[in-house]
């Protein structure tokens, strides 16, 4: 299996801020590479994928870059309604997650 | 409004059997790749079964064999049928619809519990 490992677990910003997620995989994933947000009890969100491609409606404050096996997610300009858990997926070889990242003021 | 709504988990007991349902809306389940995703109480995100449009169907290696999905397509539902559950199985689970053209996961339901305890 690919193991997804991201950093940091816990990131604390302070709203307005910015925010830079990383996420490595244990082997090359080329740009087969997905973030989602999770708030607490609710399904998560498709955020980015191919690597930096925006999905519909998500706010452009939220980038994603990378290729092979390093990758990040920035947030430009945290809003209140972005403090959440981030996490990172492969879909080169089957689908696996990271352990997420916890965004908090 | 394309939606998936997850339904059929609850308690059971270790080697019992359970079936999850998954109605989409908005679009048909019979054309796009559906996934089964679980999540342990505090734990991260586990893919665990997808059914392509061709009816092939592929498993995680911690539920195959006990695991099958399968669709009725006439109704545009998803189900999982699971069987010899084990505790390890506890987990909210999650069916979700790939982005066309790519395999990342754009349309998620809102859950069901499944809590597998004697």
């Amino acid at each position: 299996d690919i193991v997804m490992t991201q950093s940091p677990a816990t990131l604390s910003v302070s709203p307005g801020g910015r925010a830079t997620l990383s996420c490595r995989a244990s082997q090359n994933v080329d740009r087969y590479l997905a973030w989602y947000q999770q708030k607490p009890g609710q399904a998560p969100k498709l955020l980015i994928y191919y690597a930096s491609t925006r999905a519909a409606g998500v706010p452009a404050r939220f980038s994603g870059s990378g290729s092979g096996t390093e990758f990040t997610l920035t947030i430009s300009s945290l809003q209140s309604e972005d403090f959440a858990v981030y996490f990172c997926q492969q879909y080169t070889v089957w689908w696996t997650f990271g352990q997420g990242t916890k965004v908090e003021i | 409004e394309v939606q998936l709504v997850e339904s059929g988990g609850g308690l059971v007991q270790p080697g019992g059997s359970l079936r999850l349902s998954c109605a989409a809306s908005g679009f048909t389940v019979s054309s796009n790749y559906m996934s089964w995703v679980r999540q342990a109480p505090g734990k991260g995100l586990e893919w665990v079964s997808v059914i392509y449009s061709s009816d092939n169907k592929f498993y995680a290696d911690s539920v195959r064999g006990r695991f099958t999905v399968s669709r009725d397509d006439s109704r545009s539902i998803l189900f999982l049928q699971m069987n010899s559950l084990r505790p390890e199985d506890t987990a909210v689970y999650y069916c979700t619809r790939e982005v066309t053209g790519d395999d990342a996961f754009d349309i998620w339901g809102r859950g069901t519990v499944v809590t597998v305890s004697s």
